[in-house]
């Protein structure tokens, strides 16, 4: 059983379309973290979420982390090919210290 | 500054034959994780070191996986005998932080494939 689920699987788009990417678990996170992994290269990281319904923004990617911290979002306004990858979500559970991530979703992003 | 650096990254090997995987991690990162990736599992964490220190192993599958960090600057993991199973990516990360709270800087990874 994966401890953190994300949806979509996979993704294909339209340059210039909004999409969100979501990442649950029945788990209360201390810390969430968002990652983003291109072909070839290790993940890197986007953003880390602390508190519960906290909304962070980079550009145009929206993070939120849910009221009790069980799960996130990401969504991108207007996507654009150089926004394709794998998006990871990656917790740490509160009391042990681990980071566990997900799977991932795979987003294309066509022009 | 350089980023962490893993050797080789690729690597192709018969069943049987030991595998050495190779890290090195950010200079003054005081963490070091070896993880594993497949598209049927994702990232998985193998083993983790705080100060050179193996904290964490429960993630090694079997005896057949080891891994050693003897400085700051230097990690391998090692698979003997290795099996067609053991084909993934296997990526190296470091962290400033101590345990898992800050922000894993990951290698490029190194792409093994056992036949």
């Amino acid at each position: 059983t994966q401890l953190l689920e994300q949806s979509p699987q996979f993704l294909s788009i339209q340059e210039g379309e909004n999409l969100t990417v979501y990442c649950n678990s029945s788990s209360v996170f201390s810390s969430l973290q968002w990652y983003r992994q291109e072909p070839g290269e290790g993940p890197v990281l986007l953003v880390t979420v602390v508190t519960g319904g906290e909304v962070k923004k980079l550009k145009r990617l929206t993070f939120q982390f849910g009221d009790a911290r069980k799960d996130s979002s990401l969504h991108i306004t207007a996507a654009q090919p150089g926004d394709t990858g794998l998006y990871l979500c990656a917790g740490v559970q509160g009391g042990s210290e681990k980071l566990v991530f997900g799977k991932g979703t795979k987003l294309t992003v066509n022009p | 500054d350089a980023g962490v650096i893993q050797s080789p990254r690729h690597e192709v090997t018969e069943m049987g034959q030991e595998v050495t995987l190779r890290c090195k991690p950010i200079s003054g990162h005081n963490s070091l994780f070896w993880y594993r990736q497949t598209m049927m599992r994702g990232l998985e964490l193998l083993i983790y070191f705080n100060n050179n220190v193996p904290i964490d192993d429960s993630g090694m599958p079997e005896d057949r996986f080891s891994a050693k960090m003897p400085n700051a600057s230097f990690s391998t993991l090692k698979i003997q005998p290795s099996e067609p199973r053991d084909s993934a990516v296997y990526f190296c990360a470091s962290s400033l932080k101590v345990g898992h709270t800050g922000e894993l800087f990951f290698g490029e990874g190194s792409r093994l494939t056992v036949l």
